[in-house]
């Protein structure tokens, strides 16, 4: 699979603070997913962005599909203790690769209150 | 239930030991996969199920066995498993192939 670059590969803040990750890749992709996992659970879909420049929120995350379309960023507003978590961007390849997911190593986030 | 479901969440066994991990999807989706989540790893696709058709197996070594009787239901049948294969498996699923995958919360499987 391609490699995804994924950073910064922790963060330590305090709440209230906004936070910003992203992820880079030597390889163009057609669609762009932000999963968060807690811990002993699966990944849990946070936003996916189809088209390159396209801006979408959900809530206090904000998430966007650089024009390039090799990279994305994933900002929270306000964090609060629940973001606790790990973040993982993954990037989908078209049909000619079947489709496939590629997970950059995750962005572990603490939150202290 | 809901979403994807997966059973035994946890599971301890012996290198010489059969066993076996559920996924059960209820979001009508066509499309099934198996990861493996090692720390300090990206998550490793296993095999994909398309319409209850294997159709992608990464270099997955044969201990590994999955099965997918129908396109709700997806199995990963484990035999003479080594220590290094303990890790988080993920099952997830999509609507399509092409479709954003939904994963459930993983067994955790530690091999002695």
């Amino acid at each position: 699979g391609q490699q995804l670059n994924q950073s910064p590969q922790s963060m330590f803040i305090q709440e209230g603070e906004d936070v910003s990750m992203n992820c880079t890749s030597s390889s163009i992709f057609n669609t762009w997913l932000w999963y968060k996992q807690d811990p002993g659970e699966g990944p849990v879909l946070l936003i996916a962005l189809y088209k390159a420049g396209e801006l979408t929120s959900n809530g206090r995350l904000t998430a966007q599909f650089g024009i390039t379309r090799k990279d994305s960023f994933l900002n929270i507003s306000a964090s609060i203790p629940s973001d606790v978590g790990i973040y993982f961007c993954a990037g989908q390849l078209d049909s000619n690769s079947g489709y496939a997911l590629n997970f950059g190593k995750g962005t572990s986030l603490l939150v202290t209150p | 239930e809901t979403g994807v479901t997966q059973t035994p969440r946890h599971l301890v066994m012996g290198m010489t030991n059969k066993k076996s991990l559920k996924c059960e999807q209820h979001l009508g989706h066509n499309a099934m996969y198996w990861y493996k989540q090692s720390a300090k790893k990206p998550l490793e696709l296993m095999f994909v199920y398309s319409l209850e058709e294997r159709v992608e197996n990464n270099s997955v070594p044969s201990r590994f066995s999955p099965e997918c009787p129908n396109s709700s239901h997806l199995f990963l049948h484990l035999h003479t498993l080594q220590p290094e294969d303990s890790a988080l498996y993920l099952c997830a699923s999509s609507q399509t192939r092409a479709g954003v995958e939904f994963f459930g919360p993983g067994t955790r499987l530690t091999v002695l």
